[in-house]
């Protein structure tokens, strides 16, 4: 069965400092791997998605994210924190009538 | 184009009452999934419409429903209703559901 494991559940980082955020998932195929990000109260946005190709996936707001086949990892990483970043991310995997998404990491970013 | 949306986006209802959330999907999109995400239970899938048919439905009791119209917008029922229905209802469509999901800003319900 399809899992993801976001094993940070919450993490605090100084503004403009870097950030990498963990991804962990199992699935029986290539799978579909997506970030999305949600501030309070909000639906959520995305951030960047891999189907194939290139490992390292460009998203919006600085963001990219590295797919690992060997380590089953979609880590997401920003060089630069801005206090706008803080939020919820949510890693998920698998296709829209099959997708799981994972528990979530809630980014604080300090002055 | 137009985002998805989601009206209303708050509710207050009582217990045993049932509610009916509706979704627009964006234009074009065809797809389109219902999620229920709470603090303790994060993101939950609830069902999945596509083309007016229901494709795919997570574990949730028979009081949670959904239908999806001719014009792809989508409506989800929860009768019955338990205090632990209170949550933010998400709705998500997509093309034809094997590609990019995009979110609505959601219904928070609250069930008193």
């Amino acid at each position: 069965a399809q899992s993801v494991t976001q094993p940070d559940i919450h993490i605090t980082v100084s503004e403009g400092a870097s950030l990498e955020l963990r991804c962990n998932y199992s699935y029986g195929a290539t799978p579909y791997l997506f970030w999305y990000v949600q501030s309070p109260g909000q639906g959520l946005q995305l951030l960047l998605k891999y189907f194939s190709g290139d490992t390292l996936v460009q998203g919006i707001k600085g963001f990219e994210a590295e797919f690992k086949r060997s380590q089953s990892s979609f880590n997401l990483r920003k060089p630069s924190v801005h206090w706008s970043d803080a939020a919820e991310y949510f890693c998920a995997v698998g296709a829209t009538i099959d997708m799981r998404f994972g528990a979530g990491t809630r980014l604080t970013v300090k002055p | 184009k137009a985002g998805v949306t989601q009206t209303p986006r708050y509710l207050i209802k009582t217990r045993g009452q049932q509610v009916t959330l509706s979704c627009s999907p964006i234009s074009g999109h065809r797809s389109v999934s219902w999620y229920q995400q709470t603090p303790g239970q994060g993101l939950q899938f609830l069902f999945e419409y596509f083309s007016e048919t229901q494709r795919n439905k997570g574990n949730f009791p028979g009081r949670f429903s959904g239908r999806q119209f001719s014009n792809s917008r989508s409506e989800m029922n929860v009768s019955t209703l338990e205090l632990g229905d209170s949550a933010l209802y998400l709705c998500a469509s997509s093309i034809d559901g094997t590609d990019t999901q995009y979110f609505g800003p959601g219904t928070r319900l609250t069930v008193l």
